[in-house]
């Protein structure tokens, strides 16, 4: 069965320095990553994801994320963080091979942006 | 195209009632999903239809829980004898998925269900 992990309940972050959000997933097959971000009374919003092809691929807002299939992460980056990014960020992933055309999410990592 | 549309935002219900959501997805998308979101958790996976199949129902959903997406287009989803523990945000979100393509879902803002 697939599975995701947030190892990061929260992460602080100073705005114009870098983010990283981590995010390592387990699955059987080929995996495809996603990742969401929440807004405080907003619904989720999709950001980006990755199939195949470039391991870092670009989405919103300025953020990317890389995936290194040797250490089943796909950790989620910016280069210089907002006030504005400050939200609940979710990673994803679903197993094409074994899992269908579910996503499972993980349990979601708090990023705030100080200024 | 308006998005994702949930309706209703919010029902504080008695235990033991029957309640029913429904979800509007984005008109070209064939794929629907339902999750259930409690506080500090990530979104779970209840069950998805293509058009108007359900191909998947999580095993965690009891059968109290039953969804439709009649002709295809909105979906209900309906909770029977409801408990506490179905506190929860319920969202849904649609994708124009296909068998070769892959894309992000859109998801609709939640319904907010509380079981007093």
């Amino acid at each position: 069965a697939q599975s995701v992990a947030q190892p990061e309940d929260q992460v602080n972050v100073a705005e114009g320095n870098p983010l990283t959000v981590k995010c390592t997933y387990s699955v059987s097959g080929n995996p495809y990553l996603f990742w969401y971000v929440q807004y405080p009374n907003r619904g989720l919003q999709f950001l980006l994801k990755y199939i195949t092809g470039d391991n870092l691929v670009k989405g919103s807002y300025g953020f990317e994320a890389e995936f290194n299939k040797s250490q089943t992460s796909f950790h989620l980056k910016k280069p210089s963080a907002l006030v504005s990014d400050s939200a609940l960020y979710f990673c994803a992933v679903r197993d094409i091979n074994t899992g269908g055309f579910k996503t499972i999410f993980g349990a979601g990592t708090r990023l705030f942006v100080k200024a | 195209d308006t998005g994702v549309s949930q309706d209703p935002r919010h029902k504080i219900t008695k235990r033991g009632q029957n309640v029913t959501f429904r979800c509007d997805p984005i008109s070209e998308h064939n794929r629907l999903y339902w999750y259930r979101q409690t506080l500090g958790q990530g979104p779970e996976f209840l069950t998805y239809f293509q058009n108007e199949a359900q191909l998947e129902k999580s095993r965690l959903l009891s059968d109290r829980f039953s969804a439709e997406r009649p002709k295809g287009s909105f979906s209900t989803l309906e909770i029977q004898r409801t408990e506490q523990g179905d506190s929860a945000m319920y969202l849904c979100a649609s994708s124009p998925e296909t068998a070769t393509t892959n894309y992000g879902y859109t998801f609709g803002s939640g319904t907010r269900l509380t079981v007093v």
